[in-house]
């Protein structure tokens, strides 16, 4: 059964405070692994897709990097607005648009 | 340009009722999803569509559920005979073929 598990449940970082959040997955065939971000009370914002291990994508204090079993979401120098739950997913059950999901890692960022 | 909608954007409803959960999606995307979230728990799949035609049903987890995409644009969740396990967020997403899906801000559900 495919699976995607997140850690750790809860960070709690100060303000500049740079840490990873991971997401480990056994999914057969990998066809995409992607990364959100959940605000309280509003639905997952798209952030990254990784399609193949290697591949790294930048956007702002977020790095996203993935290898053959697990990806890595990296936050440099983090700010209070960066607080969110940020969710993993990946294609499963060997098709190209079922997203399973992990429980996610909620971030709270203090200034 | 317009993200996903869905209305109504709380509902509460008794054991037992009916209810429809109405989801918008961006305009040209071909691709519509819906998932149901609880508490402290990632999205979990329902059902997927390909224009009109509901490609993957696997999700639902029981005859109450029912979702329909008639002119391949605006769909509706249906879920007959509500239970209290019922309640939960629901999530409608749409994309562009099988590309990045784009989620709208959901529908809680809360059956008393």
């Amino acid at each position: 059964e495919d699976q995607v598990t997140q850690s750790p449940e809860a960070l709690r970082l100060q303000e500049g405070e740079s840490s990873s959040l991971n997401c480990s997955y056994t999914v057969s065939g990998l066809r995409g692994l992607f990364w959100y971000r959940q605000d309280p009370g509003k639905g997952p914002e798209f952030l990254f897709t990784l399609y193949s291990a290697g591949e790294e994508k930048e956007k702002e204090r977020l790095k996203a990097t993935l290898t053959k079993k697990e990806s890595f979401l990296h936050i440099t120098a983090p700010k209070p607005e960066d607080s969110a739950t940020y969710l993993c997913a990946c294609h499963s059950g060997g098709s190209n648009y079922k997203l399973t999901f992990g429980k996610g890692t909620l971030l709270t960022v203090n200034p | 340009g317009a993200g996903v909608s869905q209305t109504p954007s709380n509902k509460v409803t008794e054991k037992g009722k009916y209810v429809e959960l109405r989801c918008d999606p961006i305009s040209g995307h071909t691709a519509l999803y819906w998932y149901r979230q609880s508490l402290g728990q990632g999205p979990e799949f329902l059902i997927y569509f390909q224009g009109t035609g509901a490609a993957d049903d696997s999700g639902l987890p029981n005859d109450r559920f029912f979702a329909v995409r008639p002119e391949g644009s605006v769909s509706t969740l249906k879920i007959q005979r509500t239970e209290r396990g019922d309640s939960a967020v629901y999530l409608c997403a749409s994309s562009v073929q099988n590309n990045e899906q784009f989620f709208g801000p959901g529908t809680r559900l809360t059956v008393l």
